[in-house]
């Protein structure tokens, strides 16, 4: 069963410090991996689309790398600012189409001041 | 910049009532999305639109569930009996080739 595991699921952290989210999946065929940030009540906006010859990818303070080996991916986001209380969410894609997206469960970041 | 349009951003309906909920997809896109987010869950994908047609559905789309674009702008989920179980935002996507763009969602509150 295809599916997505992030981690962890819930993180708090000062403004300004760094910080590392997990993505593990099991999707196979694997055509793309796409982080996507939600902030409470509204729509995914997407951060970063890797595909699983790329190893790290870049979008300002976010970078997320890919292990295309291992199945895991990470999001870093560096300085931290406080509108980056968010849920981040990891989508592994089976193909470029949207009805083949399979989403993580979300981590649940809060940076306080 | 271009987004993903969506109406009502809230409603609330009775059991057994039918709901249309609304979305005005990117201008120049060719593919549509309809997606739900129960409460506390993830994601979960209901149909996808291309060329006036379904081109996939979920478990979830059951007979209940329908859509349509109705004039050629306008991109519309209609659930014809709703139920308890049917609460949750919804959220409506669209892309050219690539990147999907989400629209801000309409939650569906069902007493």
């Amino acid at each position: 069963k295809n599916q997505v595991e992030q981690s962890p699921q819930s993180l708090i952290i000062l403004e300004g410090k760094n910080c590392t989210l997990q993505c593990n999946y099991t999707v196979s065929p694997f055509s793309n991996l796409r982080w996507y940030k939600q902030d409470t009540g509204r729509g995914p906006v997407s951060l970063t689309i890797m595909t699983f010859s790329e190893n790290t990818k870049s979008n300002g303070r976010y970078t997320a790398t890919l292990d295309a080996d291992t199945k895991q991916s990470s999001l870093h986001i560096t300085a931290s600012q406080l509108s980056d209380s968010a849920s981040y969410i990891c989508v592994v894609s089976l193909n470029n189409a949207g009805n083949m997206l399979t989403f993580g469960g979300g981590t649940r970041l809060m940076v306080k001041p | 910049e271009p987004e993903v349009t969506q109406t009502p951003s809230h409603q609330v309906t009775q059991m057994g009532q039918e709901v249309i909920l609304r979305c005005v997809p990117i201008s120049n896109h060719l593919y549509f999305y309809w997606y739900r987010q129960i409460l506390g869950q993830k994601v979960e994908f209901l149909v996808s639109f291309y060329n006036n047609e379904i081109s996939e559905k979920s478990e979830i789309f059951d007979d209940q569930f329908s859509v349509e674009r109705p004039d050629g702008s306008n991109f519309t989920l209609k659930i014809r009996s709703t139920k308890l179980e049917d609460s949750a935002m919804y959220f409506c996507a669209s892309r050219f080739y690539g990147e999907l763009f989400f629209g801000e969602g309409s939650r569906l509150t069902v007493l």
